[in-house]
């Protein structure tokens, strides 16, 4: 059983350009969450997305936005880059409809805006 | 709204000491809640997890949390800490629908002396 894997580690963009980043949930999960967590702060969760339509979002602007494939990996992207969009991104993978909601979450994304 | 507090931002603690990390929390319905850890630079780690029955859960690591409803709080303890737990660790409140999401503390770092 593989975990929940993010793709790329660390990524340094500037102010205007956008970026996506990956996530790939663990095997048999077919939920996914993303939370932006600044530095010294706790998660703060952006959306999630169950059966490739979003199913619930945070207090985050709309050019935060996000895709999920047929396989349940997800892309997250942001436009317009801010210099506080600075943080880690983690994305997590639960199964809904299997019982409890439990989050298994990625290693995380490092995000870097100049 | 939900909401959770950990009222301490650090702690420190002797190796072989006990420990105890603060959790309260605010949720209109019967909340699941969680404990994570994250060493540096990584990811969330879930520690344990409580949804129903018994008050007292026991988790990974040798830790252990109570659900006190009364106290609307869910405190992670450990009777002896290692030095490998220097950490910052969260606490977390989710409903029990399954369409529900996580709302996180600010965490306490754990310094192990």
């Amino acid at each position: 059983e593989t975990g929940v894997t993010q793709s790329p580690t660390h990524l340094i963009k500037t102010r205007g350009q956008q970026v996506t980043l990956r996530c790939s949930s663990q095997s048999g999960h077919n939920t996914v969450s993303w939370y932006q967590q600044a530095l010294g702060q706790g998660p703060q969760f952006i959306f999630q997305y169950y059966r490739e339509e979003e199913n619930g979002r945070g207090n985050f602007p709309p050019r935060f936005s996000g895709l999920q494939f047929p396989n349940y990996s997800s892309e997250l992207n942001v436009n317009a880059l801010e210099l506080d969009d600075s943080a880690l991104y983690l994305c997590a993978s639960s199964l809904v409809g299997g019982g409890a909601d439990t989050q298994y979450f990625g290693p995380g994304t490092r995000l870097t805006v100049l | 709204a939900q909401s959770v507090t950990q009222p301490d931002i650090h702690i420190t603690v002797s190796e072989g000491a006990s420990l105890e990390l603060r959790c309260n929390y605010s949720y209109g319905a019967t909340p699941y809640l969680f404990w994570y850890v994250q060493s540096p630079g990584q990811g969330l780690q879930l520690l344990l997890k409580y949804f129903s029955g018994d008050t007292l859960v026991q988790g990974i690591k040798g830790f252990e949390a109570e659900f006190k409803r009364s106290q609307s709080s869910f405190n992670l303890r450990k009777p002896s800490v290692h030095w490998s737990d220097a950490a910052e660790y969260f606490c977390a409140v989710g409903g029990n629908s399954g369409y529900s999401t996580l709302t996180f503390g600010k965490g306490t770092m754990l310094l192990v002396s």
